[in-house]
């Protein structure tokens, strides 16, 4: 199947600072991304939608100054959280559809980076 | 709006069969996904429907009812390492970016020796 890589795994830092997860397509070509948050215990809600070359599209009550999106080729999305706080503090995942011949068109997902904000 | 309702948590022995519920309101509908999730790790596809009926996938099985906005998840002869949250997730066809999916809290399936 279609594999996504996520870059880092796991990261901490210091509140108000900015950290940037890369989200990449590895055997196929993505124009599409989706990130999305989930706190513990609780399902996975969709932050925004990225395009290659052109802005992202983002959910309701999602700061698009905050949660900035880049999506610079048909492989990388990269979503850097700016001047994090604590309450940013959340599992942080992306997920990519692979257009190849698929009938179900399924998103495939990344592993996830675990963003601790102290 | 978009609603999708499903058991918080359910509990089986190994062995026997459990049937999660997933039902769904949405103003659009372009095919219902099924979502394996161990404790932090990512989702895994398990099973995809968009036309009512019963697709059969080895021990896990998934139906759809579009009419009634309803769909299970079948999984049988539970294995320990089933233990995990299974998320039912709706594909919209009315929104902006086509090929978004909206999740449903996920259900907690224990499975008990």
């Amino acid at each position: 199947g279609a594999v996504v890589s996520q870059h880092p795994s796991r990261v901490i830092c210091k509140s108000g600072t900015s950290v940037k997860i890369e989200c990449r397509s590895l055997d196929f070509q993505a124009t599409t991304m989706f990130w999305y948050r989930q706190f513990p215990k609780q399902s996975l809600m969709l932050m925004a939608t990225s395009n290659e070359g052109s802005k992202a599209t983002y959910e309701q009550g999602v700061e698009k100054d905050k949660f900035l999106i880049n999506h610079a080729s048909l492989t990388l999305s990269t979503l850097t959280v700016t001047s994090a706080h604590p309450e940013d503090s959340s599992f942080y995942i992306c997920s990519a559809r692979d257009l190849r011949g698929r009938e179900y068109n399924e998103q495939f997902f990344g592993p996830g980076t675990r963003l601790t904000v102290l | 709006g978009q609603n999708i309702d499903q058991p918080t948590e359910m509990t089986a022995t190994e062995g026997a069969i459990v049937q999660i519920n997933c039902t769904y309101q949405t103003s659009g509908f372009n095919g219902l996904f099924w979502y394996q999730q161990h404790a932090g790790e990512a989702p895994t596809f398990l099973s995809y429907n968009v036309l009512d009926g019963l697709e059969e996938k080895g021990r896990f099985s998934s139906f759809l009812s579009r009419s009634k906005g309803y769909s299970y998840l079948l999984l049988k002869e539970l294995q320990m390492k089933d233990s995990a949250s299974y998320l039912c997730a709706v594909r919209d066809t009315k929104k902006v970016s086509w090929g978004k999916l909206q999740f449903g809290a996920g259900t907690q399936v224990v499975v008990t020796p």
